[in-house]
């Protein structure tokens, strides 16, 4: 699977969107990329995943670069409760395994 | 529907003792899984199984066994405890694969090897 690198850690406003960067750039044509987020002590908790095109669910959105070597993970209106570890994890789509790396620790603050 | 659960929360064990960690799912998932995280880490695969009577290795192995005797429980065993597996033990589960790939996550067991 692809490597991906992320932030350590961010700052965001309560009310105001959060922009989570996902670099991938040695991803191949079958990868998918998918995000998950891990609120303190708990396990990780799904949050959405593209291929290619844009994507949006009742969580957040995932823009995808033209040429997939970047995403970004936007929460539109981000508030205390998404203070979380947010893991950018790249699959082959075929596969059964998920590695997850370090993840961007994401904090809201008032 | 209860998802994933884990048995149990919290433990405690001396180096050398040797105890099995239990994790149910209900909701008819072939896959399970096993990780552990470390502070300050992310999740590391220990083993997992495509479906009842089957297991493989992960990323670190060493030092655990697994079981998947019924397709709803996946179990985690250590031998023989060491100061190196303390740590936190997640189970995760998925339905067979395709393009969503969504693990489901069980609470987590705290285990603290002295």
């Amino acid at each position: 699977d692809a490597k991906t690198t992320q932030p350590p850690s961010m700052d965001c406003a309560e009310g105001r969107a959060a922009n989570l960067p996902c670099n991938h750039s040695t991803i191949s044509g079958n990868e998918y990329v998918y995000w998950y987020r891990q609120i303190h002590s708990q396990g990780p908790q799904y949050i959405i995943h593209g291929l290619k095109n844009n994507e949006t669910n009742e969580m957040a959105s995932l823009i995808i670069t033209e040429d997939r070597k970047s995403s970004t993970l936007i929460l539109p209106h981000a508030t205390l409760r998404d203070t979380a570890v947010y893991y950018c994890i790249v699959r082959v789509g075929t596969a059964s395994k998920l590695t997850f790396g370090t993840g961007t620790r994401l904090q809201v603050t008032l | 529907n209860a998802g994933v659960t884990q048995t149990p929360k919290f433990r405690v064990l001396k180096t050398g003792q040797s105890m099995t960690l239990l994790c149910a799912q209900d909701m008819n998932h072939e896959y399970m899984y096993w990780y552990r995280q470390d502070p300050g880490m992310g999740l590391r695969l220990i083993h997992y199984s495509v479906g009842e009577g089957t297991t493989a290795k992960g990323e670190v192995p060493d030092g655990y066994n697994v079981s998947r005797l019924k397709k709803q429980n996946f179990l985690l065993g250590l031998e023989s405890a060491a100061p190196s597996q303390t740590s936190v033990y997640f189970c995760a589960s998925r339905s067979t694969p395709g393009q969503r790939y969504e693990q489901y996550f069980g609470p987590g067991t705290r285990l603290t090897v002295t």
